[in-house]
């Protein structure tokens, strides 16, 4: 049972396009981390967030923390191919994951 | 500062046989977790683990799978008498203390003919 949701599950789209993608818990997160896997690698941390209401840049992705700390989001400007990959959330307290949205970002 | 070491990277096993799947911490990390992964799936919780301790074996299953962390030297994941179902991606993770940042390795893939 995936105790996080994430959504979309698969978002596929056009070189320049602007994009958000989800993540939400029934529960109140402690913190929450994102990770980008690339095929055939192992997930790699992006960002932790910790504060509800925070919001963190990483150049062209800017990350969203909730006011009540239940969920989170991940905004990508003008995203590039190289972008590509499966998005993880995870809830710091437990490292449990979310099923992932898998990005294919087309050239 | 070396990243989180896992070995082998590729395993291959024939149905029966028992898999040894390593993990080496980050250096100064003493918390270590293991997940499987499917193809197109995300990441499934197996194990938690602490030097010496087990803290949480709720995704393990019951038999056949058993996990590891000694005073010195790796974490150790073992799968007994496998099965072609344990075909898959497992990585682990390793964090300085408990919800602290955790940091994956590039995982083992089994693969049981």
């Amino acid at each position: 049972t995936q105790l996080l949701e994430q959504s979309p599950q698969f978002l596929s789209i056009q070189e320049g396009e602007n994009l958000t993608v989800y993540c939400n818990s029934s529960s109140v997160f402690s913190s929450l981390q994102w990770y980008r896997q690339e095929p055939g690698e192992g997930p790699v941390l992006l960002v932790t967030v910790v504060t509800g209401g925070e919001v963190k840049k990483l150049k062209r992705l800017t990350f969203q923390f909730g006011d009540a700390r239940k969920d989170s989001s991940l905004h990508i400007t003008a995203a590039q191919p190289g972008d590509t990959g499966l998005y993880l959330c995870g809830r710091n307290n437990d490292m449990r994951f979310g099923a992932g949205t898998r990005l294919t970002v087309k050239p | 500062n070396a990243g989180v070491m896992q070995n082998p990277r590729h395993l291959v096993r024939r149905r029966g046989q028992e898999a040894r799947l390593r993990c080496s911490p980050m250096k100064g990390h003493s918390h270590v977790y293991w997940y499987r992964q499917l193809p197109e799936e995300g990441l499934k919780f197996m194990v938690y683990l602490q030097k010496e301790n087990i803290i949480d074996e709720s995704g393990m299953p019951k038999e056949r799978f058993s996990a590891e962390f000694p005073k010195e030297g790796p974490s150790i994941l073992r799968i007994q008498q496998v099965v072609r179902g344990d075909s898959a991606a497992y990585f682990c993770a390793s964090s300085m203390n408990k919800n602290t940042e955790a940091f994956f390795g590039q995982g083992t893939r089994l693969t049981v003919v």
